[in-house]
Order: structure tokens, then sequence, then C-alpha cells
């Protein structure tokens, strides 16, 4: 029962390079979301989705893109990335929107960009 | 414009003893309350939660409150214990259920 797994776990980028973070959970969730980490800031929400081919702003979209092809993968997409998006990233599901009946996170990915 | 507010970026409490967490909000369209716990390292995890229409919610050691009129709540943790030491991270939904919004932490620390 892998729960929701994130890849890379690491990952150091060049400014203007792209890549894509990874998030995939076998929880048959509808509901997925991104956040950022950031100290002082605790967890801002980037983009979610509430099923397959749905997805939505949340506070700090701007940077990122993300798609919802598949129940179980929501991908997010750094298009340029900037040192301001230097964070720790993590992906969460849960079975109800919004999370009320308490989402999984996976265990993140920490993103430096230099 | 932060709407969920922890004041208390770290708590130290002893073995045993209670541990009270607090969480303030702005938004009155908050319609349910959240709690999480995050070790380093790791992603947080679901630890109790609560809709508007209570004002206590508990499960086993954890009880969480809630004051609609002061747009407060709190996690109590009863007894506290070593393995409780973590960063503690309230969250609220607004009414339409899709979008969370996370307070900044408290980080409690429980000494033996």
């Amino acid at each position: 029962n892998a729960g929701v797994t994130q890849t890379p776990k690491f990952q150091v980028l060049k400014t203007g390079q792209s890549m894509t973070l990874q998030c995939a959970q076998d929880m048959n969730h509808e509901y997925m979301s991104w956040y950022r980490q950031d100290p002082g800031m605790g967890l801002r929400l980037i983009h979610y989705s509430v099923g397959a081919g749905i997805t939505d702003q949340g506070e700090v979209p701007n940077g990122y893109n993300v798609s919802r092809s598949t129940t179980e993968d929501f991908p997010l997409r750094l298009l340029s990335a900037a040192p301001s998006q230097t964070s720790v990233y993590f992906c969460a599901s849960s079975y109800s929107r919004g999370g009320l009946s308490g989402a999984f996170f996976g265990q993140g990915t920490r993103l430096t960009v230099v | 414009d932060q709407q969920v507010k922890q004041n208390s970026p770290s708590l130290s409490v002893q073995e045993g003893r209670i541990s009270i967490l607090n969480c303030d909000y702005t938004n009155s369209m908050f319609d349910y309350f959240l709690w999480y716990k995050k070790y380093p390292a790791e992603g947080p995890t679901f630890l109790i939660s609560i809709s508007s229409i209570k004002d206590k919610n508990e499960d086993g050691r954890f009880t969480v409150f809630l004051n609609k009129s002061a747009k407060h709540l709190s996690l109590h943790i009863v007894p506290s214990q070593p393995g409780d030491s973590a960063v503690y991270f309230c969250a609220a939904v607004d009414g339409g259920y899709q979008k969370v919004t996370f307070g900044t932490g408290t980080k409690l620390q429980v000494i033996p």
C-alpha cells in the first residue's frame, strides 16, 4: 500500500530550467493538491484537482502548471525555474473534497533553484 | 494576508502534562477545520478535524475545540508524550470544500 508517492525526493535546478515533479496515489482519491512549504509560511496551496480533467488554482499558482489526465497522477510542472521557487513541495490526496476526511501527503520534494 | 494564524511558533511541555496549541482565523467562510502533525523530512499526517457546526471533537488523547464567535480553535493533547514532539499545523477549508488554507505551524517539544 504505497499511498502518495512523490518523485524525485531532491532536485537542484538552474535558473530557467524546467522540470516536472511527479505525484501518484493508489487510493483512488478524487481530490489531489500541491503545496509548497517555506520557513515561516506554513503550507501554501499551489494547484488542486477535484477529479480527472479538472484543475484549479490555489493561493500561489504563478510559475506552475498542472494537469490531471488520470485519477492516479497529478504532476506539477515548473515552466522556468526561479530561485524564489526553492522550497519543499508536497503532494496530497484525499477521498473527500477539500480533504475533509483528512488528506494523505507524500514525503515531499526538496527543490533548490540556483 | 494570513487567514489562518498560529501565533506561537514553539511550545515546550513536560511529559504527562497537557499541550494546548492554538489557531486563529479571519475568514468567516471557513466551514471545516483540521489539525496535522509533521515530523522532519516527512509529509504532514492528519490528526483530527471538526466541522463548524460542532464545538468539540475528541479522538483518544486529542481534542479539538472550536469557538466560532472568537474565530479560534485549539488542539489539546492529554497526556503529552515525547513522540508527540513535532510541528502541528491547523488548516481551514472554505465552504465550497475545495481550498485548504494552512497556518504557519507550532513546533511542540515534549520533554521527558
